[in-house]
């Protein structure tokens, strides 16, 4: 079945770089979404990713695809403090029935002073 | 236009009774969703509605489960003779169509007691 890893925590200093990973399962997948979540809050989308691409830059956010190793990451750039929330790698399936998304545990972002 | 609105925000509710979650999606948005979150852990898709059909529903979804979307506009879902195991944050999405990117609300959080 679909299946989307990341690991739990990530910390870095402020001012760094951040890199959120993110493996996936399904082959099939399309469309592969980074969302941030602040406490208490729902999910704001970041952005997204078609699986024909390899490389996608918004501003602070590069988006970098390895679709033969099924990996995703998410890189931001001068990390700040209100970068600070989980980030969730999520990816759609091809199609069929499968238009829900689904979503990895989460990855944490800690900021240091 | 403000995004994707949840009514209520938070919902305490004591086992065996009944709640009901409305979703207002972003206007023109043909496709609305629902997931569900526990602590810990990234959002799960329930169901979506394209319209005010309901095309997809997940193993997640027990009988005791019900959605609706009977205008093609907003949405309810309601949970009936509630569990401890339904506490959770559930959140509501919205997307132009199918292709497109999904937008969440602020979720409802609800405890059962």
């Amino acid at each position: 079945g679909e299946d989307v890893e990341q690991s739990l925590f990530l910390s870095v200093r402020e001012g760094d770089s951040s890199v959120i990973n993110c493996t996936y399962t399904d082959s099939s997948s399309t469309y592969l979404y980074w969302y941030k979540q602040e406490p208490g809050a729902g999910l704001q989308l970041l952005t997204y990713i078609f699986s024909n691409m390899d490389m996608k830059q918004d501003q602070r956010l590069t988006v970098l695809l390895n679709k033969k190793d099924k990996h995703l990451s998410l890189r931001i750039a001068d990390t700040q403090t209100g970068d600070s929330a989980i980030y969730f790698c999520a990816e759609r399936g091809a199609g069929g029935g499968a238009d829900g998304l689904t979503f990895g545990k989460g990855t944490h972002l800690i900021i240091q002073p | 236009d403000t995004g994707v609105s949840q009514d209520p925000r938070h919902k305490i509710t004591k086992r065996g009774q009944n709640v009901t979650f409305r979703c207002d999606p972003i206007s023109e948005h043909n496709r609305l969703y629902w997931y569900r979150q526990t602590l810990g852990q990234g959002p799960e898709f329930l169901t979506y509605f394209q319209n005010e059909a309901q095309l997809e529903k997940s193993r997640l979804l027990s009988d005791r489960f019900s959605a609706e979307r009977p205008k093609g506009s907003f949405s309810t879902l309601e949970i009936q003779r509630t569990e401890q195991g339904d506490s959770a944050m559930y959140l509501c999405a919205s997307s132009l169509d199918r292709y497109y990117e999904q937008y969440f609300g602020p979720g409802t959080r609800l405890t059962v007691t």
